[in-house]
Formats: structure tokens, C-alpha cells, sequence
């Protein structure tokens, strides 16, 4: 299994549909992480959480937003869907605790909004 | 701010070619420095990564790159390039925010 599994893995939903992302994790990390890929942009940053009760905005928040459940999971939702939200979204997890420690990326969710 | 270039949108090599893959950073500290690999369809995976110490660093597959402070850059390189290479490579940076801000991906076609 997976470390980082990210569900679902695509999703095809309608303009103003709200949609929720999910992300759980085994690694016993405390840090996860929302970014969003698209061609040309490379990965850009929608929100951060160091732990359960610290939550942080990235670059680009607007129109999304986050909740962190549990350490092991941390889900993103789109309150009311609009096309140019269309993209490839990657969840990530790091460990405060390894010094120059790496991100772990899930497989991704390509979400398409029509 | 901290920020990530990678100066090459699509590198064409072919079979058995060296490989170097740019990546300029901009940061006041020596950042933490990475470089990940998407293959299609998949998440990224690291390659290596650079926090202090020996500025040449080895990774996985093959892959090595050397950190140089004066030119803020750390190359991603392979002196033998294998057709299963062809992925899409990013170089990336953290600060000690531990946010990892990412340059815009380098996508590496392999010629038979």
C-alpha cells in the first residue's frame, strides 16, 4: 500500500459542485501539503499544515480550502467548482523531526471541472 | 521570496548521451535543494537532495548534481541517459519553513 494515498484518484464534476479531495498518510509525518499541477506551472502551493491545529494558506488559496481531521489525513475541498480549477492535485507529507527532510508525494488527483 | 528556475521547458537527448538539467535557485540562506522525477501518470519521487556538506551529491537511477553557491545553481546531471528516463524533472527548495516551492518541471524526451 501506498503512503500517501490520495482518493479519488480522477474525478470529473460540473461548474459549482462542491468536491472534496482526500489524502491520508502512514508515514507518521507531521507536516502535509496541497499543490496543484498544471502544464508549464509546475507545482504551486494551496495550503500547508504543520500539525492538526496549524493550518497556513500558499499562493494560491482562493477558492479552496482545507481540513486537517487527524494528523493522518488532510482533505481539500472546492466549495463551488469552476473550470480553471481543472488540474492535476498532488498531496504531500514531510517530517518536522528529519533535518533537511523531503516532501512524499500520493499518486495525484486529476480533477476535471466541465 | 524564495524562488526556483529551471530554464529549459524541453530537453531532447539522445540514448546513451549525458544528461544535465539546469536549476537556478534564489534564496538568501543555502536552502534545502531537491530534485524530483514524474514519470507519466505517477506522483514525484526523489531523486537526491542537498541540505550541507559535499556539493556533488549522488541519488538514485543514476543521477548525480552538484550544488555551487556562486552561481545559486544546482544542476541535475547523468552521464549515460537510458530510454526509461524520459520523465518530467523538477528542482525544488525549501527554506527552514519547510515550504517547497517548486520550479516549472523540465520535460526530457529520449531519442532511440
Amino acid at each position: 500500500d501506498a503512503d500517501v494515498t490520495q482518493t479519488p484518484r480522477n474525478r470529473i464534476t460540473k461548474t459549482g459542485k462542491r468536491i472534496m479531495l482526500e489524502c491520508s498518510q502512514t508515514k507518521g509525518h507531521d507536516r502535509m501539503y496541497w499543490y496543484r499541477q498544471d502544464p508549464g506551472l509546475g507545482l504551486r502551493l494551496i495550503y500547508y499544515s504543520f500539525d492538526v491545529k496549524d493550518i497556513n494558506k500558499g499562493e494560491i488559496s482562493d477558492g479552496y480550502s482545507v481540513s486537517r481531521q487527524a494528523q493522518a489525513k488532510f482533505s481539500l475541498s472546492l466549495e463551488s467548482a469552476i473550470p480553471n480549477q481543472t488540474a492535476l492535485y498532488f498531496c504531500a507529507t514531510s517530517d518536522s523531526r528529519q533535518g533537511a527532510a523531503e516532501a512524499f508525494f500520493g499518486q495525484g488527483t486529476r480533477l476535471t471541472v466541465v | 521570496a524564495q524562488s526556483v528556475t529551471q530554464p529549459d521547458i524541453h530537453i531532447t537527448v539522445s540514448e546513451g548521451a549525458s544528461l544535465e538539467l539546469r536549476c537556478n535557485y534564489s534564496y538568501g540562506a543555502t536552502p534545502y535543494l531537491f530534485w524530483y522525477v514524474q514519470s507519466p501518470g505517477q506522483g514525484l519521487q526523489l531523486l537526491l537532495k542537498y541540505f550541507s556538506g559535499d556539493t556533488l551529491v549522488q541519488g538514485i537511477k543514476g543521477f548525480e548534481a552538484e550544488f555551487k553557491r556562486s552561481q545559486s545553481s544546482f544542476n541535475l546531471r547523468k552521464p549515460s541517459v537510458h530510454w526509461s528516463d524520459a520523465a518530467e524533472y523538477f528542482c525544488a527548495s525549501s527554506s527552514g519553513t519547510y515550504k517547497y516551492i517548486f520550479g516549472t518541471g523540465t520535460r526530457l524526451k529520449v531519442l532511440a
